[in-house]
């Protein structure tokens, strides 16, 4: 099993661009979870998926933040437009359901940098 | 979900039991310990959980007070590739089930 795939790795942007984060979750789970990890807020949950529908987008910064799944192996992260203040690394990770004995698992995350 | 507190950082020896602290005084009955760990520019990782009894797998074992106050993740012989943050999580069984809250974890770091 490859595991949680995101793309890309790194970006680097200006102030103001759009940028478009995509991830692949593990053939079969159900539950697809976006993280944000910067130094002073540590890692925060910003939406989570069930069967490709939007249960929770409450830890969503603000509007210039969407995220959307369009199946169940793909979902992508969008900031339009961007700040610096929204530099930082994010992560996807899936789970097999939402139970609290499901395990998620994480993706090598994208480290976005905004100029 | 309950609070938990673990040290900030930590050394080990490589070759050594790694002994690495959370205490959870608050945790309720249905709520569960999980820990997951960082290595530096990856992702978490899923290491253990348990609610009660004490648990081990591959990776490592866990055990958890009697009173449930405090738990200690154990890796028996730690390895240079253990360096990594390691978060104490405690997780309600119902309701907003699906969600991990990380702490700032301990910086466990295996010296050669």
């Amino acid at each position: 099993d490859a595991g949680v795939i995101q793309s890309p790795r790194h970006e680097v942007t200006e102030m103001g661009q759009e940028v478009t984060l995509r991830c692949k979750p593990i053939s079969g789970h159900n539950s697809l979870f976006w993280y944000r990890q910067t130094m002073m807020r540590g890692l925060e949950l910003l939406i989570y998926f069930n069967n490709n529908v939007p249960i929770d987008d409450s830890g969503m910064p603000e509007d210039r933040f969407s995220a959307k799944m369009p199946n169940a192996s793909f979902s992508t992260l969008k900031i339009q437009p961007s700040e610096p203040r929204d530099s930082a690394v994010y992560f996807c990770a899936s789970s097999l359901g939402q139970g609290v004995r499901e395990t998620q698992y994480f993706g090598p995350g994208t480290r976005l940098l905004v100029l | 979900d309950a609070k938990t507190t673990q040290p900030t950082s930590m050394d080990c020896a490589e070759g050594r039991a790694a002994n690495l602290p959370c205490n959870h005084s608050t945790i309720s009955g249905n709520e569960y310990v999980y820990w997951y760990r960082q290595i530096h520019s990856q992702g978490p990782q899923y290491i253990i959980h348990g609610l009660k009894n004490n648990e081990t797998n591959e990776m490592a074992s866990l055990i958890i007070t009697e009173d449930r106050k405090s738990s200690t993740l154990i890796l028996p012989h730690a390895t240079l590739r253990d360096t990594a943050v390691y978060y104490c999580i405690v997780r309600v069984s119902g309701g907003s089930n699906y969600k991990l809250t990380f702490g700032k974890g301990t910086l466990l770091t295996v010296n050669p």
